[in-house]
């Protein structure tokens, strides 16, 4: 089982509409949840982290925690095509090595 | 300048050379790491400092041999290096050792 999943899509939605991101995470024991976002030919960047189970809000983007479902989301409102990117879901253990996981990434695509 | 700094952006090495791939950090910041990323593979870890010293080393071949001489420099020197070690190469900095990480803009390695 991979540490973190993510499903690589690509994911596309129309501009304008919701896009929603998963990832799932086998360590139980994690503490903190992190959405960095890539553009192509760019380096990640970070746009969210969240470490309290429920929802937590910035802007058009939503982080959203179970941990008794090992399940962390990101939601894009109002799409834009300039969202349009490679979403890395990354998972900071439970152990104190300062590793953090990433999943594989989800491209989304957002169509005008 | 400002941010985290990777020289050089691309580099093309036969087996047999030994080169080095820098990484300067203008954040203030206490950790450092390097990260390997492939094509349709998740990001790597392949080593992280804090405060200067190393505290993962994440089974990277020793042909991999990272150096941090102060808290704002971070060098990954290769040598003898194979075909599947061609990737894009990931410096980042944290301010606290978290998840909370700042990338470069990454050195895109070819080995002939």
């Amino acid at each position: 089982q991979k540490e973190v999943e993510q499903n690589s899509g690509p994911l596309s939605v129309p501009e304008g509409a919701i896009a929603s991101l998963n990832c799932t995470y086998s360590d139980r024991g994690s503490q903190s949840f992190f959405w960095y976002r890539q553009y192509s030919g760019k380096s990640p960047e970070l746009i969210m982290f969240i470490y309290s189970n429920g929802d937590k809000e910035d802007g058009r983007f939503t982080a959203q925690l179970n941990k008794a479902s090992q399940y962390v989301s990101l939601l894009i409102r109002d799409s834009q095509p300039s969202d349009s990117a490679t979403y890395l879901c990354a998972v900071y253990g439970s152990s104190n090595t300062g590793k953090l996981i990433f999943g594989q990434g989800t491209t989304l695509q957002v169509k005008p | 300048e400002t941010g985290v700094t990777q020289t050089p952006r691309h580099l093309v090495m036969g087996m047999t050379n030994k080169k080095s791939l820098k990484c300067e950090q203008h954040l203030g910041h206490n950790a450092m790491y390097w990260y390997k990323q492939s094509a349709k593979k998740p990001l790597e870890l392949m080593f992280v400092y804090s405060l200067e010293e190393r505290v993962e080393n994440n089974s990277v071949p020793s042909r991999f041999s990272p150096e941090c001489p102060n808290s704002s420099h971070l060098f990954l020197h290769l040598h003898t290096l194979q075909p599947e070690d061609s990737a894009l190469y990931l410096c980042a900095s944290s301010i606290r050792g978290d998840g909370e990480l700042f990338f470069g803009e990454g050195s895109r390695l070819t080995v002939l």
